[in-house]
């Protein structure tokens, strides 16, 4: 069955330190998808980004970048320079490639940043 | 702007009545789902839908009903038999054929409580 965990639940850091969300997950499959979405105040929930099994290239994007290690069944998240938009909770989701849609999510971690 | 609309954005109901819960998209995108989100907790999907009059059950439907009579439109009825409906709401959309790879579009939410 596949999983996901979050195991940080809060976290709350001073504006422009830099900060990183783990995510671990669990799946029997050898073809998947992982993905992180930002879900600010407002309620929805906005994409971030998409990594399918085989691409272990690390991203970055602004001062956004992605950690995927496929050996410890991890995609962590990192902020640097964080600012107080940057406050949300924030998803890691984890699907299979193949059939139906079969998103699981992590619990979440609320990110504070004060100024 | 093209996006997803969810109504009300807050709901009261009483125990033993039913609530429809709308959700409307002018992304043209062919699947809508529905998910719900309770406190400290990852996303769950209740039902989702390829097509039009074609509808599938999620992880956690018992209590739901849904229809999609047109494309644009996939409203939720929690009914009298959901237990413990109290929860935030969000609905989605993705474009193509349901796979693993769908990038979710998501709506602001509807937050629903059970008095």
């Amino acid at each position: 069955a596949q999983k996901v965990t979050q195991a940080q639940t809060e976290i709350s850091v001073v504006e422009k330190e830099d900060v990183t969300l783990d995510c671990v997950y669990e799946t029997r499959d050898t073809t998947y998808y992982l993905f992180w979405y930002k879900q600010p105040p407002s309620g929805e929930l906005v994409f971030l980004i998409r990594r399918n099994s085989f691409d272990e290239q690390n991203e970055i994007s602004g001062r956004y970048s992605w950690n995927f290690q496929k050996s410890t069944s991890s995609f962590n998240f990192t902020i640097t320079a964080s600012q107080v938009v940057d406050s949300a909770v924030y998803f890691c989701a984890l699907s299979e490639s193949q059939g139906a849609q079969k998103l699981v999510f992590g619990q979440g971690t609320r990110l504070t940043i004060n100024p | 702007d093209g996006g997803i609309t969810q109504s009300p954005k807050y709901l009261f109901r009483k125990e033993g009545q039913n609530v429809t819960l709308s959700c409307e998209q002018n992304l043209n995108h062919d699947a809508m789902y529905w998910y719900r989100q309770d406190p400290g907790q990852g996303l769950r999907l209740i039902y989702y839908s390829q097509i039009v009059n074609d509808f599938q059950k999620g992880d956690i439907a018992e209590g739901y009903s849904v229809s999609r009579e047109k494309k644009e439109s996939f409203p939720l009825t929690v009914t009298s038999a959901q237990k413990n409906p109290t929860a935030f709401y969000l609905c989605a959309s993705s474009t193509g054929r349901i796979s693993g790879a769908n990038v979710l579009t998501f709506g602001a939410g509807s937050r629903l409580t059970v008095l």
